[in-house]
């Protein structure tokens, strides 16, 4: 089955530093792998996807996200960090050798920048 | 074009009662998704419903069912809330199945407190 772990509940990174939120991944087949990203009191957005292609897969407002085969993960980065950046990350995972199988979200990891 | 809605927002029940929880997807997107977000467990994917067929069923009790009208319109019932199944419901629409190779839209939440 599969499945998507984010090991950091937290992340603490400076304004203007660069910030990593980690993910790795667990499918039988290939993966289709998502980021989502959530401010409070509002639903889940879309940041970036990755399918197949370019390793390194730009999205929205200025994060990036490396897909690593061999080490099964999918982080997301940012160069500098805003304050703005601030709120509930979320990736998530399906696996495209399980048939019609519904995304699974990891647990998210809540990222706070400090001015 | 207008995003997701879901409604009501808020709602708080007392044990035993049951509630409904309304969706409007994207106009044209025909699959939608619901999930469960705790802070204790992430997002949990309940149901995904295509073209009014339940596409896929997350693991969650009998209690919890839901059903899609011809204008992809979406409900979900919880019938003898517990405690426990206060949450935050998410409603997600996608134009394919959910998971496919786009991404999915969520509408705000749904706040459900049970006393």
């Amino acid at each position: 089955a599969q499945s998507v772990a984010q090991p950091e509940d937290q992340v603490n990174v400076a304004e203007g530093n660069p910030l990593t939120v980690k993910c790795t991944y667990s499918v039988s087949g290939n993966p289709y792998l998502f980021w989502y990203v959530q401010y409070p009191n509002r639903g889940l957005q879309f940041l970036l996807k990755y399918i197949t292609g370019d390793n390194l897969v730009k999205g929205s407002y200025g994060f990036e996200a490396e897909f690593n085969k061999s080490q099964t993960s999918f982080h997301l980065k940012k160069p500098s960090a805003l304050v703005s950046d601030s709120a509930l990350y979320f990736c998530a995972v399906r696996d495209d050798g399980a048939g019609n199988t519904p995304l699974v979200f990891g647990k998210g990891t809540r990222l706070s920048v400090i001015a | 074009k207008a995003g997701v809605t879901q409604t009501p927002r808020y709602l708080i029940k007392t044990r035993g009662q049951q509630v409904t929880l309304s969706c409007s997807p994207i106009s044209g997107h025909r699959s939608v998704s619901w999930y469960q977000q705790t802070p204790g467990q992430g997002l949990q994917f309940l149901f995904e419903y295509f073209s009014e067929t339940q596409r896929n069923k997350g693991n969650f009790p009998g209690r919890f069912s839901g059903r899609q009208f011809s204008n992809s319109r979406s409900e979900m019932n919880v019938s003898t809330l517990e405690l426990g199944d206060s949450a935050l419901y998410l409603c997600a629409s996608s134009s394919g199945l959910a998971g496919a190779l786009g991404e999915q839209f969520f509408g705000p939440g749904t706040r459900l407190t049970v006393l």
